[in-house]
């Protein structure tokens, strides 16, 4: 069955660093999304992403973060400055008709700013 | 602000009973809604979805939805240790890109 894959599952970084998260969807969908889970709390919408330009983003989605699709198949998501409340999981997703049909989430990466 | 409810739980069945876990959203407009499994330290997984008003069934799970009401839920059947998550409801909001999830309802599953 196709997979959403993201690395790294996690990482740690210093608060005030710059880190990237990668993720490839799966092949043949078209619409590219970031979600993060602060523990114990609601999956949160931060953006998405379609034709290669953001489609919508949220509140959460301020100038600290942007998104990349570099080459046809990875989807970044860099945090520019890392604040202690970035801490959290942070799941890509894909899916083939803007999410009509659900989503794919990855596996996800565990970002701990220290 | 569109807003997905759930109540939190944890509901606790015993194995075999029926689970049933319910939502109700705000954005009258929303046609799109979905389950998903999710858990602990994992993430989401699709579970069902349903676009009409009525009842769809997959196997053990059975999606109802209430539009007038603004109401999905989610039944199981026969349920097993395995079944044991948090179930998010989600819902597209309308006119969007962006699916909005509820903040999940923990069932457990006793043996």
């Amino acid at each position: 069955e196709p997979e959403v894959t993201q690395t790294p599952s996690h990482q740690v970084t210093q608060m005030g660093q710059e880190v990237i998260l990668r993720c490839v969807p799966i092949s043949n969908h078209l619409y590219f999304y970031w979600y993060r889970q602060i523990l114990g709390q609601k999956v949160e919408f931060l953006v998405s992403f379609y034709n290669n330009e953001i489609s919508e983003k949220s509140e959460i989605f301020d100038d600290q973060f942007s998104v990349e699709r570099p080459d046809g198949s990875n989807f970044t998501l860099k945090i520019r400055s890392t604040k202690l409340e970035d801490s959290a999981m942070y799941f890509c997703a894909s899916s083939e008709a803007g999410g009509s049909y659900g989503y794919t989430f990855g596996s996800g990466t565990r970002l701990t700013v220290v | 602000q569109k807003e997905v409810e759930q109540n939190s739980g944890p509901l606790s069945v015993p194995e075999g009973a029926i689970a049933s876990l319910n939502c109700t959203y705000s954005d009258r407009g929303s046609q799109s809604f979905f389950w998903y499994r999710q858990y602990s330290g994992k993430s989401p997984e699709l579970i069902m979805s349903i676009y009409s008003n009525g009842d769809k069934e997959d196997g053990r799970f059975t999606a109802q939805l209430n539009k007038a009401s603004q109401y999905v839920s989610l039944l199981i059947r026969d349920s097993q240790p395995s079944d044991s998550a948090t179930y998010l409801c989600a819902v597209i909001i309308t006119g969007g890109f962006k699916t909005i999830f509820g903040a999940g309802t923990r069932l457990f599953v006793k043996a």
